[in-house]
């Protein structure tokens, strides 16, 4: 079964620096999706980047990109010249491109931004 | 556009009652889900739909019932809430496909004494 591991329950950053959230997922797949979202204090959760796994190149959005490994299994978040806004929890989300299966979540990572 | 809306934002139940949680999408989109989120848990997928008139069940379907009879709405009931459903409640949308990004509704927190 696939799974989907955050292994950062929370971490800090100071304002304007750089910070790196780890995701890693187990799949015997080949064509997936992968995608951060982001949900702040007021709770409505929305897209931050989003990864088809056959494009090699990383995604990037603004100040947030990806480092996917796909070999590794590995698709991590960096968020660039932090802000007081990107204070809040970080969801890793695995979709494998398939009708019958459902998007799987990882437990979260809450991201707190230091002024 | 509203995109997701939801209602109620905030419920407050008392073991054994029963109530229905609204959500509606304007995007027209096929795919809508029910979640729950519980501290340390992440998102756990309830029920969901592929299209209007179609129901199935995801990871934590017990204790609740779900109806699609339009396109945009998708309701989630609790027949008999009990205090382990003590939880916030999202709904969300997917669009073009199911493995698609997600559009999310704002949530219901409901407490159940």
């Amino acid at each position: 079964a696939q799974t989907v591991t955050q292994s950062q329950p929370e971490m800090s950053v100071q304002e304007a620096e750089t910070v790196t959230l780890s995701c890693t997922y187990d799949t015997s797949e080949s064509d997936y999706y992968l995608f951060w979202y982001k949900q702040p204090p007021s709770r409505q959760m929305i897209l931050v980047i989003r990864q088809e796994a056959y494009k090699q190149q990383n995604a990037t959005e603004n100040r947030f990109s990806v480092n996917f490994q796909k070999a590794a299994k590995s698709f991590s978040l960096k968020i660039s010249d932090s802000q007081l806004g990107d204070a809040a929890m970080y969801f890793c989300a695995y979709n494998k491109k398939n009708r019958d299966d459902k998007i799987i979540f990882g437990k979260g990572t809450r991201l707190h931004i230091l002024p | 556009n509203a995109g997701v809306t939801q209602t109620p934002k905030f419920r407050v139940l008392k073991t054994g009652q029963s109530m229905t949680l609204l959500c509606a999408q304007d995007m027209n989109h096929e795919y809508m889900y029910w979640y729950r989120q519980d501290p340390g848990m992440g998102l756990r997928l309830i029920h969901y739909s592929v299209g209007e008139g179609t129901t199935a069940k995801g990871e934590v379907p017990d204790g609740y019932n779900v109806s699609r009879l339009k396109k945009q709405n998708f309701l989630l009931g609790l027949e008999s809430a009990a205090p382990s459903q003590t939880s916030v409640y999202f709904c969300a949308s997917s669009y073009p496909a199911p493995w698609d990004t997600q559009y999310f509704g704002p949530g219901t927190r409901l407490t159940v004494l």
